[in-house]
Order: C-alpha cells, then structure tokens, then sequence
C-alpha cells in the first residue's frame, strides 16, 4: 500500500490561531487528495477535495497541493474549539482503486 | 433518509464466533468499500466492489469474507473471531473517486469487540 503520512499531534492551537495540517505521501503518480475530518466516536467526514497544484480555499479553510514535493496541507483560518477534531488526509492514485488514509493529526483547539 | 447505513452499530462478541456486519447504500454509487480503523485511527482498505465484482483484495485473513448482492449493498462476514479483529469497521461508498470532488460517503461504523 502506497504510504500517506501525517504528523499525529496532538497539534495545540488557541482559538482564533490558524491551525496547519501536513501530509505527504509516496506515490508520485498520486491524482486526487482529500482532506477528512473525524470526531471522536464518529466517521469521517469530507471538508476539502483538491487535485491542482496550488491553494484552493473554502470558508475557513484553505488547502494547498504540491505535486513536485509530493506534500498536501490543510490551513484552518481563525480556529474554534468545535474544530478539535483528527484530520484525515486521503490521496488517490491512477493505480488504485481506493483512498489511501493517512494515520491523521489530532488537533485540539484551546479557548 | 441515512445515505450509508450499517448495522449493528456495536457489536461484542466472543473468540471463535461467526459475525456480519451489513452495509447499504441509497445514494446510486457504483463502488462501495471496507475499511478497518485500529485504535490509533489508522483507517486501512480491506475490500473494494464495483458494481457486485472485488476489485480490491488487501492483504486480509481470509476469515474476512465480503459478499455483495447487488450494488447497494456489501456485506462483511467474519469467521472464527479473534481478540485482533476488534476495532471499528466502516462502509463507504463513492462513484468515482480519482476526479470525483464528493469523495467517499462512510456509513456511521460498527464498533466490533472481541473478547
């Protein structure tokens, strides 16, 4: 299985700070990456989706790909205590047939 | 309407038990998916279905044995239960995920404990 890694935190940030997300992963023919968000006891849900190099930005949250460095990070502008959650990042390649997950960073947001 | 629903949501059992745990999906996606959460949350692929056919088999203990009836659903039978298959099981389903901006749907996973 091609390798997706992240740092597992936990990352700390107080609130309002901008909490940034990193991953790289191994498979340099990688196509598609997303980046999951899980709270404790429940699944995973889709917060960004992004398959350009370069930013692409939703609310408060903005995602950057690098295919060069083979690198993929999650920025999350003013960050709130209901952010603290484990953030899962997910490449897919042309070879495979299913998302690869990252072991995913815990982040605690602190009032 | 739940869009991926499995069930049971819990399930305890003892070693050496036969389990399933069943998956459904109304959302008209063509693959549906198997995936393993230890308890360091690393989520692991164990089984991928295209429309009734495997087309993902990782390396996974053959006790594990998925059964597809027709594209909304993916079942999960486990033979001979072990302390190490405790852990949560999700389903999830996608159309095509390699350009497809919605990615995976999960269902709410089945919480497996073997003791």
């Amino acid at each position: 299985q091609k390798e997706v890694e992240q740092n597992s935190g936990p990352l700390s940030v107080p609130e309002g700070a901008i909490a940034s997300l990193n991953c790289t992963y191994s498979d340099r023919g990688s196509q598609s990456f997303f980046w999951y968000r899980q709270y404790s006891g429940k699944s995973p849900e889709l917060i960004m989706f992004i398959y350009s190099n370069g930013d692409k930005e939703d609310g408060r949250f903005t995602a950057q790909l690098n295919k060069a460095s083979q690198y993929v990070s999650l920025l999350i502008r003013d960050s709130q205590p209901s952010d603290s959650a484990t953030y899962l990042c997910a490449v897919h390649s042309n070879s495979g047939y299913a998302l690869n997950f990252g072991k995913g960073t815990s982040l605690l947001v602190t009032p | 309407d739940t869009a991926v629903s499995q069930t049971p949501k819990y399930l305890v059992t003892q070693m050496g038990n036969d389990k399933s745990i069943k998956c459904e999906q109304n959302l008209g996606h063509d693959t549906m998916y198997w995936y393993k959460q230890d308890s360091k949350k690393f989520l692991k692929i164990m089984f991928s279905y295209n429309n009734k056919e495997l087309i993902i088999n990782e390396t996974v203990p053959n006790r594990f044995s998925p059964k597809s009836p027709d594209k909304a659903h993916l079942n999960l039978h486990i033979n001979s239960l072990e302390l190490g298959d405790s852990a949560v099981y999700f389903c999830a389903s996608s159309q095509d995920t390699l350009t497809n901006p919605n990615g995976y749907t999960f269902g709410s996973g089945t919480r497996l404990t073997v003791v």
